[in-house]
């Protein structure tokens, strides 16, 4: 199984300002199978990237991802109020997918 | 417009069952792989199953894997868990969610807005 850690657990940020957002795999994901979701309290999931660094349908250019390997990173360029948020990394490239287990951005 | 509509959760007893059901409309069922990812109280996200758009391939959580079973009716557009000799672990939020593509090699598009187990005696 490919453990997915995420890093920080919580992050403590200001409006307008940059958030990054690390993903650590246990074992190499191809950058293909490795996705990022937004979760806001008492929603569903919403799928910001895919292929690691492809937004999906709607998402602002503020959101980008990267990385390669075991090392993915989500960023998001200056921080919107409806940005506050958790964040979950996931791979879906070998049973079982895995998510990371979230970090949550919360205003400073 | 996408839509997935989960249905079937409730309050159960340990050891019991329940199948929960997800409608889906807006796309072509049949063309795309779904998955069920579920939530438990103040928790991250747990990957459950998923089901390749066919039905032919399926994959479960070791978690789950013998207790659960996932499904499709691709004439119904509706997908299917049942859930087996549940316990206190299951207690959840359950989303269905459909994938990219019918491979299940893809990310989770969409997702609908999940049903609530709770096993508890």
């Amino acid at each position: 199984e490919i453990v997915l850690t995420q890093s920080p657990g919580t992050l403590s940020l200001s409006p307008g300002e940059r958030a990054t957002l690390s993903c650590r795999a246990s074992q190499s994901v191809s950058t293909t199978y490795l996705g990022w979701y937004q979760q806001k309290p008492g929603q569903a999931p919403r799928l910001l990237m895919y292929g690691a660094s492809s937004r999906a349908t709607g998402i602002p250019d503020r959101f980008s991802g990267s990385g390669s390997g075991t090392d993915f990173t989500l960023t998001i360029s200056r921080l919107e109020p409806e940005d506050f948020a958790v964040y979950y990394c996931q791979q879906y490239g070998s049973s079982p997918w895995t998510f990371g287990q979230g970090t949550k951005v919360e205003i400073k | 417009e996408v839509q997935l509509l989960e249905s079937g959760g409730e309050l159960v007893q340990p050891g019991g069952s329940l199948r929960l059901s997800c409608a889906a409309s807006g796309f072509t069922f049949s063309s795309y792989a779904m998955s069920w990812v579920r939530q438990a109280p103040g928790k991250g996200l747990e990957w459950v199953s998923v089901i390749s758009g066919s039905g032919g391939s399926t994959y479960y959580a070791d978690s789950v894997k013998g207790r659960f079973t996932i499904s499709r009716d691709n004439s119904k557009n509706t997908l299917y868990l049942q859930m087996n000799s549940l316990t206190a672990e299951d207690t959840a939020v359950y989303y269905c969610a459909n994938h990219f593509h019918t491979s299940v090699y893809t990310a989770l598009d969409y997702w609908g807005q999940g049903t609530l187990v709770t096993v508890s005696s």
